[in-house]
């Protein structure tokens, strides 16, 4: 268990939806990053909040957001969704410096019908 | 640009050795890591290597780095059945506006009885 938790673990939605996806960091961690995993993309960063201000974004939609809160849990947005958008998204926390160590929740599988 | 790659598929057999390599190209990556996935679950961190060091050991878990040609690996020794996951390696790059993992396409290890 690495401490950080993931809600839902599943997800099953329509097209054109959206849903909002939680992660709660571990205990001491302020930054929290966001990652896709899909079968063509593998594991992409979308993107990083740090103490709740965005640090960093990667390959993230403009159909989605996210933000973090003063309780440092973290929420990622996703609208308009598409077949393409079913993935795992994978949600993870470090204490950040030199060295970064990023530990993983266990992810909210997304499925778009 | 960033790229980090993997061979897709390892299959050994149980107490062999197990050797998962990785290429990188960020030389300034600071950390270098390695997560397993197991069906269904989040990435857990195995071990990690500062990129001042040529080798860690980890129990079970070996890892070497040449700088110079910019590989890592991950040997196991005695692989179990239980070792059958999807490893990664990740590298953190030192460009101070993104602090995200960058992720290779991850080798699926098989072990057989």
């Amino acid at each position: 268990d690495s401490g950080v938790t993931q809600t839902p673990k599943h997800l099953i939605t329509a097209t054109g939806q959206r849903v909002t996806l939680r992660c709660s960091p571990r205990s001491g961690d302020l930054s929290v990053y966001w990652y896709q995993q899909s079968l063509d993309q593998g594991l992409q960063f979308l993107i990083q909040y740090y103490n709740g201000e965005e640090r960093a974004k990667g390959n993230i939609l403009e159909r989605f957001s996210a933000q973090q809160f003063p309780d440092l849990h973290s929420e990622l947005n996703l609208s308009s969704l598409e077949l393409g958008d079913s993935a795992l998204y994978f949600c993870a926390s470090s204490v950040v410096g030199a060295m970064n160590t990023q530990y993983f929740g266990p992810g909210t599988r997304l499925t778009v019908l | 640009g960033e790229d980090v790659e993997q061979s897709l598929f390892l299959s050994v057999r149980e107490g062999d050795s197990s050797v998962i390599n990785c290429t990188y190209t960020d030389s300034s990556s600071t950390y270098l890591y390695w997560y397993k996935q197991e069906p269904g679950a989040g990435l857990q961190l195995l071990t990690y290597i500062f990129s001042n060091m040529d080798m860690k050991q980890d129990q079970r878990l070996t890892v070497l780095l040449n700088k110079k040609d910019k590989h890592l690996s991950l040997r196991i020794a005695d692989t179990q059945t239980g070792d059958s996951a999807i490893y990664f390696c990740a590298e953190n790059p030192r460009d101070t506006g993104r602090r995200a993992l960058t992720f290779g396409s991850g080798t699926r290890l098989q072990v057989q009885p």
